[in-house]
């Protein structure tokens, strides 16, 4: 089983969709958690932190749930813009000075007007 | 504020041939990090460094070495250069945002092909 598993995609949604994705890990005791963004050819980007209360960024919901490992995310009202590929990342380092990453694989976001 | 920086963008070697990555930040992180992106393989991390003076090997350290020169800089080098090594590379750097949170900011990548 990987260590952080995601459905690749790729979701086609047109412009003002919800469009929604998931992801699991498979260590209990992973600390924190992502979700990253990366355009084609280009480095990841942080899009947000999620918190075990779930949490908002304009358009943009995660949510977290411990008990099933999995992590969400729930785009709103979709752009053109956010067209791009979300990587689902945990720390299973726990809380210690440095965090080391555990990357999905991506899954592909295609929106088209 | 420039982040985090690499250089080269691009760099194409020959088998056997040698180089160095070079990777500074300047948001004063103590961590940073090596990864390297394939298709279909994901991000994998090469070898890290949690603080000054310290470095780890990651997942996929076979065939690299690495230099944190200071709290800035983490230099990633490659002896005998291998077709397998080509791929592109990323150097992140990473702080402590929450009380068991460390975000990881992401450099623009140096695209290499081993021929």
């Amino acid at each position: 089983r990987k260590e952080v598993e995601q459905d690749p995609g790729p979701f086609n949604v047109p412009e003002g969709a919800t469009v929604a994705f998931n992801c699991t890990y498979s260590n209990s005791a992973s600390q924190s958690f992502f979700w990253y963004r990366q355009d084609c050819r280009k480095e990841p980007k942080l899009l947000m932190s999620v918190y075990s209360s779930g949490n908002e960024d304009g358009r943009f919901t995660a949510q977290l749930n411990r008990a099933s490992q999995y992590i969400s995310l729930l785009i709103r009202d979709s752009k053109l813009s956010d067209s791009a590929t979300y990587l689902c990342v945990v720390n299973m380092a726990g809380g210690t000075s440095y965090g080391k990453l555990t990357f999905g694989q991506g899954t592909i976001l295609t929106v088209h007007p | 504020n420039a982040g985090v920086t690499q250089t080269p963008k691009f760099q194409v070697l020959k088998t056997g041939q040698s180089m160095t990555l070079q990777c500074a930040q300047d948001m004063n992180h103590n961590s940073m990090y090596w990864y390297r992106q394939d298709p279909g393989m994901g991000l994998r991390l090469i070898y890290y460094s949690a603080s000054e003076g310290t470095t780890d090997k990651g997942e996929v350290p076979n065939g690299y070495n690495v230099s944190r020169l200071n709290k800035r800089e983490f230099s990633l080098r490659l002896e005998s250069a291998a077709p397998s090594q080509t791929s592109v590379y990323f150097c992140a750097s990473s702080g402590k945002t929450g009380t068991n949170t460390y975000e990881q900011y992401f450099g623009p990548g140096t695209r290499l092909t081993v021929t």
